[in-house]
């Protein structure tokens, strides 16, 4: 089992709409939770971190995580053809300096 | 704040030849420093973990003795390609942790191709 796993996508979405991204963890001792975006020929860039329980909003971007289910999801709304990129989740396991990444999922606004 | 930038962007260089990668963080200090690779529609791939004024701990399957890492000031990692080869032609990526968190802030990356 991958310590990270995302919905694969790719994921088609017309502009104006809300983006649903998913990411399933296996460590359950992790506390650290990450959302990174990489533009295309481009490095990851930081979009949000949680660390608690449920929602935390920044602009368009709401990251939720429930700790129980080891799931933690981003939410885009208003998606804007800017949004297109690949969004990668990423977990600082237990114990752990590292961080494990999801293999990332590609979203496409449609204009 | 928390800008980390990579020297230089692009390299293209002969098969044989040496290539070093400078990563730097620019307004803090980065106990850690974390080097990746990136093929083309792959993930991120870590080769290794530095820390400041001790030896990189390299991930499986990675060769230490090709990809020589530095971490001589707490702003400063290098990432040295020894006798590049065209199968490390790729996107090497590093990042950057501040000391007081678990936040990796990435630099924008150095194209390598080996001719």
């Amino acid at each position: 089992q991958k310590e990270v796993e995302q919905n694969s996508g790719p994921l088609s979405v017309p502009e104006g709409a809300i983006a649903s991204l998913n990411c399933t963890y296996s460590d359950r001792g992790s506390q650290s939770f990450f959302w990174y975006r990489q533009y295309s020929g481009k490095s990851p860039e930081l979009i949000m971190s949680i660390y608690s329980n449920g929602d935390k909003e920044d602009g368009r971007f709401t990251a939720q995580l429930n700790k129980a289910s080891q799931y933690v999801s981003l939410l885009i709304r208003d998606s804007q053809p800017s949004d297109s990129a690949t969004y990668l989740c990423a977990v600082n396991p237990a114990n752990d300096y590292k961080l494990s990444f999801g293999a990332g999922t590609t979203v496409t606004v449609r204009a | 704040g928390a800008v980390v930038s990579q020297h230089p962007s692009w390299v293209i260089c002969k098969s044989g030849t040496s290539v070093k990668i400078e990563c730097r963080s620019l307004d803090f200090q980065a106990t850690t420093m974390f080097w990746y690779r990136q093929f083309p529609k792959q993930s991120l791939m870590l080769m290794a973990t530095s820390n400041e004024g001790s030896k990189a701990t390299y991930e499986q399957g990675v060769e230490k003795d090709k990809f020589l890492i530095n971490h001589a000031s707490l702003t400063l990692s290098t990432l040295t390609v020894t006798s590049a080869h065209p199968e490390d032609s790729s996107f090497y990526i590093c990042s950057a942790r501040i000391h007081t968190g678990e936040t990796q802030y990435f630099g924008p990356g150095t194209r390598l191709l080996v001719l």
